[in-house]
């Protein structure tokens, strides 16, 4: 099994309704993050979270939403999608000490109608 | 805050010839520089990354080096392959920091 496991991987919707990207993770790290990936624009953070009571915005934060069920979930919402949300989502974790390490899922295709 | 810019955004090469990936950074005190992989339908996978106590890292075809005074480190791919092929991402941050700040990638072809 994946050490980070994204679900869906595919998901097409409609203007206005509400999503739910999952994230978990086996490989006991603190920190998880969501990035956006979109062609010519990179990697840009979303929501990070250091431990479960710790949520902060990242960079692009605006119209999504996330929630740390446990150490090893993170999920990443978007209350009311719009076509501009059409991207690749990522979501990776971290150890809280050492190197600053990476580990991505393998991304959630975001299609909004 | 950090912003990364990297060059060139796509670049195709023959199989056995070197690619040369570059970045720059803003922030002096970023101090781990990062490069991931990305093939196509998979998550980014780090490759090789390096501190700034050090000027060059070296794993097998694959190198980085670091100029901080420039603020600019570099991917050196030699004797290129074609599985090669990817997406590649440099990265940028400092201890406690711990965000990491991505360039906008760099899609590389190699051809056999």
């Amino acid at each position: 099994d994946a050490d980070v496991t994204q679900t869906p991987r595919n998901r097409i919707t409609k203007t206005g309704k509400r999503i739910m990207l999952e994230c978990s993770q086996t490989k006991g790290h603190d920190r998880m993050y969501w990035y956006r990936q979109d062609p010519g624009l990179g990697l840009r953070l979303i929501y990070y979270s250091f431990d479960v009571k710790d949520i902060n915005k990242g960079e692009i934060s605006d119209g999504y939403s996330v929630s740390r069920q446990a150490q090893a979930k993170f999920s990443l919402s978007l209350e009311s999608a719009i076509p501009n949300q059409t991207a690749l989502y990522f979501c990776a974790s971290g150890a809280a000490s050492g190197a600053n390490v990476l580990t991505f899922g393998a991304g959630s295709r975001l299609t909004v109608l | 805050g950090e912003n990364v810019e990297q060059h060139p955004s796509t670049l195709s090469v023959q199989e056995g010839d070197s690619a040369v990936i570059k970045c720059t950074y803003s922030d002096s005190a970023s101090n781990y520089f990062p490069w991931y992989k990305q093939e196509l339908g998979k998550g980014p996978q780090l490759i090789i990354d390096i501190r700034s106590n050090v000027g060059e890292k070296k794993d097998q075809r694959i190198a980085v080096t670091l100029n901080k005074t420039a603020k600019h480190f570099s991917l050196h791919i030699t004797e290129t392959q074609p599985e090669d092929s990817a997406v590649y991402f440099c990265a940028a941050t400092y201890t406690g920091f711990q965000k990491l700040v991505f360039g906008t990638g760099t899609r590389l072809l190699v051809s056999p």
